[in-house]
């Protein structure tokens, strides 16, 4: 049973560009959440979702985030024109919706 | 506004002595307690829950304790081993489907 699979692990993208990151769930999870981790800070929550439902989104800033979880595929977390605060480290979460959540790798974006 | 707080940012500790982690949280809604060990460029990963039904939950070396009067919750790791250095978060969340909120972390530093 394969863990929480995110990717890509690393992206580079330059300021004004669109930042796509992905996250799979685990077999059997229907909940996904979505967290930022600034360099020496800790885990700020960002997103909550579940299958085609956005439940709690209100860590997302209001304007270029936006994320989703279709019925079929991975749930994704979208930045419109990012810029150089945007770099982070993006971590995915999924669950039952009971009990504990489990962590993928992370995916850190550079914005250069 | 930090509802669940982790004061010590750091902690060092001989190897095989006892960490004592803490945790403080604001929300008394809030009835599920988790503890995530990280290590650099990984994911959080899941150590050891709570549920406020319970003062006392033990696997393995790791021991947490609520004290749900207080708000405060504590792992103990026994004996601490050098593989066990790594940041510490703390969670909580309000009911079962609800987002994890997270505490700043301690790192803990095992010194042989």
């Amino acid at each position: 049973n394969a863990g929480v699979m995110q990717n890509p692990r690393h992206l580079v993208r330059r300021r004004g560009q669109e930042a796509r990151l992905r996250c799979s769930p685990m077999k059997g999870h229907s909940h996904v959440y979505w967290y930022r981790q600034l360099p020496e800070e800790g885990l700020k929550f960002m997103v909550y979702l579940q299958k085609e439902n956005i439940i709690d989104e209100s860590g997302m800033p209001k304007e270029r985030f936006s994320a989703e979880f279709p019925k079929e595929g991975p749930s994704i977390l979208r930045i419109q024109q990012v810029v150089r605060g945007d770099s982070a480290a993006y971590f995915c979460a999924s669950s039952t919706g009971q009990g504990e959540a489990f962590f993928g790798q992370g995916t850190r974006l550079t914005v250069v | 506004d930090q509802q669940v707080k982790q004061n010590s940012p750091s902690l060092s500790v001989q190897e095989g002595r006892i960490s004592i982690l803490n945790c403080d949280y604001t929300n008394s809604m809030f009835d599920y307690f988790l503890w995530y060990k990280k290590y650099p460029a990984e994911g959080p990963t899941f150590l050891i829950s709570i549920s406020s039904i319970k003062d006392k939950n033990e696997d393995g070396r790791f021991t947490v304790f609520l004290n749900k009067s207080a708000k405060h919750l504590s792992l103990h790791i026994v004996p601490s081993q050098p593989g066990d250095s790594a940041v510490y978060f703390c969670a909580a969340k309000t009911d079962s489907w609800g987002k994890f909120q997270f505490g700043a972390g301690t790192q803990v530093v095992v010194t042989p």
